[in-house]
């Protein structure tokens, strides 16, 4: 069985600051990993995600994560934090061959302070 | 462009009122899915259409059942909504492959149940 687990349910930073929310998962088969971001009233929005291949995935809006199979983690990181990135993230998890169901973590709410 | 729709994007209703939540896509997806996202909470998935197959999750309640009419429409029925529905639902879809399911969202409806 696959799990997610974000850890901090609030981040708070300034604007400019590095941004960094963590994510650890667990699963007994090679995972597909994936960051979302939702708005306040509005659906969730792919910001990156890690299939195969290269470990540092690049997103939009300047995030990027980075896969690290043996520390099970996939950390999102932003450099320098924007206004407009204050919403909710959520890291997820599925693996091939399922039935395609999102494994999601609880959440973490981003602060970006003037 | 090619999206997911819900209609309405904000709906009440009253105690044991029967409502209906629409989600429509232009993607031409084979799976649909129906989450559950009450506040300050990460999406729970009620069920998925895999085509015109009906998969439903274990501790989905009686209480929401839906329909697939056909590939681009999906509609989620809560027959007698409690207080405890009240919540945003989120739609999404995605399309089966040899890899992961993506699956993108539509922008959810929010339900108030007075």
């Amino acid at each position: 069985a696959q799990s997610v687990t974000q850890l901090g349910s609030h981040v708070s930073v300034s604007e400019g600051a590095l941004v960094l929310l963590r994510c650890n998962y667990s699963s007994s088969v090679p995972p597909y990993l994936f960051w979302y971001v939702q708005y306040p009233n509005q659906g969730l929005q792919l910001l990156l995600k890690y299939t195969t291949g290269a470990t540092l995935v690049k997103g939009i809006n300047g995030f990027e994560a980075e896969f690290k199979k043996s520390e099970t983690s996939f950390h999102l990181t932003k450099p320098s934090a924007h206004m407009s990135d204050a919403a909710e993230y959520f890291c997820a998890v599925t693996v091939l061959g399922g039935t395609g169901k999102l494994i999601f973590g609880q959440g973490t709410t981003l602060q970006v302070k003037p | 462009d090619a999206m997911v729709i819900q209609n309405p994007r904000y709906q009440v209703t009253q105690f044991g009122k029967p409502v209906t939540l629409s989600c429509s896509q232009t993607l031409n997806h084979n799976v649909m899915y129906w989450y559950q996202q009450k506040s300050s909470q990460a999406p729970k998935l009620l069920f998925h259409y895999y085509d015109k197959d009906f998969n439903n999750e274990a501790d989905t309640p009686d209480n929401f059942q839906s329909r697939r009419p056909n590939t681009s429409f999906c509609f989620l029925d809560i027959r007698s909504p409690g207080l405890g529905d009240a919540a945003m639902y989120l739609c999404a879809t995605s399309i089966e492959g040899p890899t992961y399911n993506e699956q993108f969202f539509g922008p959810g409806t929010r339900l108030t149940v007075l």
